[in-house]
Order: structure tokens, then sequence, then C-alpha cells
């Protein structure tokens, strides 16, 4: 059974482009969370989502940042026109449900790189 | 919202000694408590957790306490070894949500 999948690890980006990356999560899981961690700082909540429903938008910031789950195919965290504050690590993290009794993995996280 | 609280921020141990992080949380209807260790350029690796209906659990040389009335749980490591030597973050998932809410990191150091 395969991990959290995330890719592309690593993303270099210039000052106003887009940034997408995308996650695939365990088997099974539907529930998928996407955190941000700038560098030397701890993991922020950014968004929760299931299939093709966001639940939880709570930690994004309220422009450039977007984020969807499609009925098929990964989740795609999207993020436009960047800026060198939006270099970060992002992680993508899994569960197959919501109550304590489920562990949440995580994925190897997505370096981007804003130049 | 959910606020998670760590301490210390950094930690230097001696090889062998036991090394304890604590957290505090705001929200009183978190019910999930894991704790992650986190190597440079790394995911954060799930080391031992506990859920609300427990007070203690512990796992070799890995323990984790609880106390809800209080509102705080503490990672304890015992005869620590230089591969312990990462950040630790701990983490409060309010009921029924599934997110994660983290605390800042302890970056420990164990000296051989």
């Amino acid at each position: 059974n395969a991990g959290v999948m995330q890719n592309p690890r690593h993303l270099v980006r210039r000052r106003g482009q887009e940034a997408r990356l995308r996650c695939s999560p365990m088997k099974g899981h539907s529930h998928v969370y996407w955190y941000r961690q700038l560098p030397e700082e701890g993991l922020k909540f950014m968004v929760y989502l299931q299939k093709e429903n966001i639940i939880d938008e709570s930690g994004m910031p309220k422009e450039r940042f977007s984020a969807e789950f499609p009925k098929e195919g990964p989740s795609i965290l999207r993020i436009q026109q960047v800026v060198r504050g939006d270099s970060a690590a992002y992680f993508c993290a899994s569960a197959q449900g919501v109550s304590a009794g489920n562990t949440i993995y995580f994925g190897e996280g997505s370096w981007l790189t804003v130049v | 919202g959910e606020n998670v609280e760590q301490h210390p921020s950094t930690l230097s141990v001696q090889e062998g000694d036991s090394a304890v992080i604590k957290c505090t949380y705001s929200d009183s209807a978190s019910n999930y408590f894991p704790w992650y260790k986190q190597e440079l350029g790394k995911r954060p690796q799930l080391i031992i957790d506990i859920r609300s209906n427990v007070g203690e659990k512990k796992d070799q040389r890995i323990a984790v306490t609880l106390n809800k009335t209080a509102k705080h749980f503490s990672l304890h490591i015992t005869e620590t070894q230089p591969e312990d030597s990462a950040v630790y973050f701990c983490a409060a998932s309010p009921s029924n949500t599934g997110k994660l809410i983290f605390g800042q990191g302890t970056t420990l150091q164990v000296k051989p």
C-alpha cells in the first residue's frame, strides 16, 4: 500500500508564476489535508478536503491560493502569482476518517522555492 | 480556534539522559494528540499518539502523558541516543475534524 504521494518534490518558480502541487492520498483514504511549513517554523493547517468538497479552508490565505480534490485524480494545491514569501515546504496528509481513532499520514512534501 | 503552545523551543541533553517536552492546548473538545519527529528536509513522522480516553501511553523509550483537566500533554524520551536528535512537534486535533494544530516545535540535541 503506497503512502501519501506528493509531486513534485521540489519546484522552482519565478515571482508571478503559478505553482501546482499534487497529492494522492493513501489507498482508501478520502480525507486530505494541506499544511505549510515556512523555513524553521512549525506546520500550519491550510485546508481540509474530501472528494469534490472543501470542508475547512480556514488556514488558506484569502488570495492567490486554492485547493481542490476532484472525483478522479489527485488533490491539487494551486498558488497563483507566487511571491518570495510563498517559499516553503507544503505537506499533504490523508486519513481514512476523522474520528480520534484514525491516524493521519503525511506525504514527503513539496519544497517550493520562489526566485 | 485551537491553539497549541510547546516548550522548550530547544533542548540539549547528554546521551543516556531523559528529555521532556511539554504542550498545552486551548480547545477542551480536542481528543487526539499525536507527536511527530521531523529530521531536516524530511516529512513529519508519527512517533506516538494518545487519545482523550487514555492518560498515559508508552512505547519502548517513548511515553506520552495527557492531563485533560489541565489541558496539557507531555512527551518523555528516556535513555536518549544521538539519533533522537531532531525537531519534535506536538499537535492537537479538535474533535471530529481530523485537522491537526501543531505546536511550534522543539529542537532536541543529544550529545554523545
